[in-house]
């Protein structure tokens, strides 16, 4: 089955610098790659998502990119704010198939 | 709040005892998801349904399990004899079935404690 690793597992960053969190996932046949922002006690909320037939996607001052040559995809946050602190997930979707398959988590600290 | 509700949102339970949990997805969603999220970890998928017809199981997801989806609503996910490496934070998700998005939509969760 799939497997998505995800790297770092604890970043802290001063704010108003950028933020890079990455991913790599194991099974070819992935086709979509969302990222979730967990904050503490609150569901996963989507923050952009990407598909396989494209190599970037922008919202604002969050970009995600996809190699599927290399099967990455990373998380770029700009500017960073202090309400961007919280738990980042990737995952990968599987075409053709419905499930999720999550990273580890990357727990993101801005410092005023 | 038209968003995923789930209920109760905490549970504590001892050991052995049956619990139920209730998800209410995005009233037009056609799919509905169960994961499971331990401290530190990302969401474990556990089952989906399209409409009524639960389509996938997870191998997480032993005999003591089972979900229903009677008329394509709501979702119900018990767990008979609970043990203590049950406890986690059981969350529901719901999606559209549309080729524009495959966005799933979390609910706020089930803490489940098994002491």
């Amino acid at each position: 089955g799939e497997n998505v690793e995800q790297h770092p597992s604890t970043l802290s960053v001063q704010e108003g610098d950028s933020a890079v969190i990455k991913c790599t996932y194991s099974d070819s046949a992935s086709n979509y790659f969302p990222w979730y922002k967990q904050e503490l006690g609150k569901r996963p909320q989507l923050i952009i998502d990407i598909r396989s037939n494209v190599g970037e996607k922008k919202d604002q001052r969050i970009a995600v990119t996809l190699n599927k040559t290399a099967k990455h995809f990373s998380l770029h946050i700009t500017e960073t704010q202090p309400e961007d602190s919280a738990v980042y997930f990737c995952a990968a979707r599987r075409q053709r198939n419905e499930k999720l398959t999550f990273g580890t988590g990357t727990r993101l600290t801005i410092i005023p | 709040d038209t968003g995923v509700s789930q209920d109760p949102r905490h549970k504590i339970t001892k050991r052995g005892q049956n619990v139920t949990f209730r998800c209410d997805p995005i009233s037009e969603h056609n799919r509905l998801y169960w994961y499971r999220q331990t401290l530190g970890q990302g969401p474990e998928f556990l089952t989906y349904f399209q409409n009524e017809a639960q389509l996938e199981k997870s191998r997480l997801l032993s005999d003591r399990f089972s979900a229903e989806r009677p008329k394509g609503s709501f979702s119900t996910l018990e767990i008979q004899r609970t043990e203590q490496g049950d406890s986690a934070m059981y969350l529901c998700a719901s999606s559209l079935d549309s080729s524009s998005s495959y966005e799933q939509y979390f609910g706020p969760g089930t803490r489940l404690t098994v002491t």
